[in-house]
């Protein structure tokens, strides 16, 4: 069946340092993708998205990069800072469509 | 923004009772929504997509008659967990989506964790 995303990792980073954090993804036929962040308790956050028309995609703080060759996502957070610390998860759907489809998640430490 | 609420945020309920799970778009209106179940350390599994006005589509493997979904208004869809058990105990969420420029976005709920005893 369609499956984004690995079992779930965990990355530790320093404060200050950059993180990057990896998805993979099986369906060729998404063509929009979307990084959420979970804290604990709470329902996930948008961070940043990605149509497949393109290969990165900057916001405040955060880099998408897309390799639809490789059916690879990543999230490149800069200056890492203790409130980044949560689960991060990539997720897939079609633009014409709501349906999202989540990935396994990455769950991000950030060290004072 | 869009704001998606859930209610109860938390319910404990003993083996066998029902339990029913809100959710509602505050200042948009949605015709679908969507609910997700997640359990500790992993990721959200989409369980079903309520259609307002229609039945609910369920995913592969999703019990209908263990999962009642109702979209009664374009503000409000509900999950009943029927007859619930131990194994049911999990992290609900819903979304709904709004179209925001080009792009159709998910708001997501806060999440109602249920402890089945």
């Amino acid at each position: 069946g369609e499956s984004v995303g690995l079992h779930l990792p965990t990355l530790s980073v320093q404060e200050g340092d950059n993180s990057i954090i990896n998805c993979a993804y099986s369906n060729s036929a998404s063509d929009y993708f979307i990084w959420y962040k979970q804290e604990s308790g709470k329902g996930p956050q948008f961070i940043i998205d990605i149509r497949s028309n393109m290969d990165k995609r900057q916001g405040q703080r955060v880099t998408v990069l897309l390799n639809k060759t490789v059916k690879h996502l990543s999230l490149q957070i800069a200056a890492t800072q203790p409130g980044d610390s949560a689960v991060y998860f990539c997720a897939e759907r079609n633009t014409g469509g709501f349906k999202t489809i989540f990935g396994a998640g990455t769950r991000l430490f950030v060290k004072a | 923004g869009a704001v998606v609420s859930q209610h109860p945020s938390r319910v404990i309920c003993k083996s066998g009772t029902s339990v029913k799970i809100e959710c509602r778009s505050l200042d948009f209106q949605a015709t679908t929504m969507f609910w997700y179940r997640q359990f500790p350390k992993k990721s959200l599994m989409l369980m079903a997509t309520s259609n307002e006005g229609s039945k609910a589509t369920y995913e592969q493997g999703v019990e209908k008659d263990k999962f009642l979904i109702n979209h009664a208004s374009l503000t409000l869809s509900t999950l009943t967990v029927t007859s619930a058990h131990p194994e049911d105990s999990s992290f609900y969420i819903c979304s709904a989506p709004l179209r925001t420029g080009e792009y159709n976005e998910q708001f997501f709920g806060p999440g109602t964790r249920l402890t089945v005893l």
